[in-house]
């Protein structure tokens, strides 16, 4: 099992619709979650942490599932600029190293 | 823009060259990262410097040289590439290199090996 893994994709959702995401991970010691954004050839970019209490931010909402392992992103109300590819990042207890996942691309049509 | 910059933005180069590329950031952190980012896979992280020491090097080649001589600037040294090493190098930064930190990308060079 890889250690973070994420359907590719593309999600193609019309403006307007909730679409949700999620990554599983392998290391049940994981401790920080994240999920990024990165849009078409540019960098990643922090969208939200992850706590075990989960994490709202205005149309985004995370989620983490301990007992089975993943996160999940809910996005309601998509808009056309939210079109991107989202990022999930693990990091393992103690550890300094992220593992990000191959991301889920997410296409947002009128 | 993030305060991590990143030159050159795009880098050709042959087999034989030697190039370098730079990164710098601008936010006091005291943890860089070199990732490399291939079309349809995952981030790779290659190298993560604290305090200007290098604290992993997650089993990269010696082709790929780093180098942090302070905790604002790192340097990937590149020499004898391969043309499977054309991706996208990212660097970023992060407060300090315990993973809770979030990370903040530069724009990344695109390298292509001929």
């Amino acid at each position: 099992r890889k250690e973070v893994e994420q359907d590719p994709g593309p999600f193609n959702v019309p403006e307007g619709a909730t679409v949700a995401f999620n990554c599983t991970y392998s290391n049940s010691a994981s401790q920080s979650f994240f999920w990024y954004r990165q849009d078409c050839r540019k960098e990643p970019k922090l969208l939200m942490s992850v706590y075990s209490s989960g994490n709202e931010d205005g149309r985004f909402t995370a989620q983490l599932n301990r007992a089975s392992q993943y996160i999940s992103l809910l996005i309601r109300d998509s808009k056309l600029s939210d079109s991107a590819t989202y990022l999930c990042v693990v990091n393992p207890g103690g550890s300094y190293i992220p593992t990000f996942g191959r991301g889920t691309s997410l296409i947002v049509h009128p | 823009e993030t305060g991590v910059t990143q030159t050159p933005r795009h880098l050709v180069m042959g087999m034989t060259n030697k190039k370098s590329l730079k990164c710098e950031q601008h936010l006091g952190h005291n943890a860089m990262y070199w990732y490399k980012q291939s079309a349809k896979k995952p981030l790779e992280l290659m190298f993560v410097y604290s305090l200007e020491e290098r604290v992993e090097n997650n089993s990269v080649p010696s082709r790929f040289s780093p180098e942090c001589p302070n905790s604002s600037h790192l340097f990937l040294h590149l020499h004898t590439l391969q043309p499977e090493d054309s991706a996208l190098y990212l660097c970023a930064s992060s407060q300090d290199h315990g993973g809770h930190n979030e990370q903040f990308f530069g724009p990344g060079t695109r390298l292509t090996v001929l």
